[in-house]
C-alpha cells in the first residue's frame, strides 16, 4: 500500500536550519510529484509548492521562496524538504503528499503523517 | 495565490445534510474542473474526500459529493454522522496557481 512516513519532530533556535524527509513506499517514487504543505498552529493549510520526482525539477508556491529547498534522493525513494534561517512564523507542521494528476486537475492524495518544527530560543 | 473563501463554521444535526461552499474567482475554482476536498480531524493528516470537483476516492462514503456552480464549488455531507466532525478544506488547482480554501469547522450538533 502506499504510504509515506515523515522525520519526526525538530526543535530549532531562530536562524537556525532544518531538513525534513518524506520516505515513499507501495509504489514506483518517480511516477508522481511529491507536493509539500504548511500548518501553522490552529491554523488552515498552505500549499508550498511541489517537486517533480522525475526531474528534480521544483515549483514554489508565492511566499516560498528564498529559504525553502526541495530536494530528492531517489535511491532512497525520500523527499527532502529543508528550510534555513528559521523564524518563530515558521513554528508548524509540514505535510508531504503524493501529488496525483487525471487529464483534468492535480490533487494530494496520500498524506505524510506531518512533522512538527517549533522554532523557539 | 490568496486562499480560497469558506465559511468558518457549519453545523448539523445527527442525519441532517449540510454544504460547504469554496468560493474563488474565474481563474481558479471557475475555470477548470480542478477542485479537491480534504477531511481533517484533529492531530491528523489531512484526508482525500473528493477530487475533480465532484469524483469520489474509493473508500470514500457516498454520503459526500461535490459539486461547482461558476466561482463556487461545494461539497455536501449528507445523513450527518458524529464521525464526520472535522475541519475540511477546498484547494483548487491550476498550471499556475494552487491554493487551498481557508477551512471550514463542522461541528455535529
Amino acid at each position: 500500500q502506499v504510504q509515506l512516513v515523515q522525520s519526526g519532530s525538530e526543535l530549532r533556535k531562530p536562524g537556525a536550519s532544518v531538513k525534513i524527509s518524506c520516505k515513499a513506499s507501495g509504489y514506483t517514487f518517480t511516477t508522481y510529484a511529491i507536493s509539500w504543505m504548511r500548518q501553522a498552529p490552529g491554523q488552515g493549510l498552505e500549499w508550498m509548492g511541489w517537486i517533480n520526482t522525475d526531474t528534480g525539477n521544483p515549483t514554489f508556491a508565492q511566499g516560498f521562496t528564498g529559504r525553502f529547498v526541495f530536494s530528492l534522493d531517489t535511491s532512497v525513494n525520500t523527499a527532502y524538504l529543508q528550510i534555513s534561517g528559521l523564524e518563530a512564523e515558521d513554528t508548524a507542521v509540514y505535510y508531504c503528499a503524493r501529488e496525483e494528476c487525471t487529464t483534468t486537475s492535480c490533487f494530494p492524495h496520500y498524506w505524510g503523517q506531518g512533522t512538527l518544527v517549533t522554532v523557539s530560543s | 495565490q490568496s486562499a480560497l473563501t469558506q465559511p468558518a463554521s457549519v453545523s448539523g444535526s445527527p442525519g441532517q445534510s449540510i454544504t460547504i461552499s469554496c468560493t474563488g474567482s474565474s481563474s481558479d475554482v471557475g475555470r477548470y474542473k480542478s477542485v479537491s476536498w480534504y477531511q481533517q480531524h484533529p492531530g491528523k493528516a489531512p484526508k482525500l474526500i473528493i477530487y475533480d470537483v465532484s469524483d469520489r476516492p474509493s473508500g470514500v462514503s457516498n454520503r459526500f459529493s461535490g459539486s461547482k456552480s461558476g466561482n463556487t464549488a461545494s461539497l455536501t455531507i449528507s445523513g450527518l454522522q458524529a464521525e464526520d466532525e472535522a475541519d475540511y478544506y477546498c484547494r483548487s488547482y491550476t498550471r499556475t496557481t494552487t491554493s487551498f480554501g481557508t477551512g471550514t469547522k463542522v461541528a455535529v450538533l
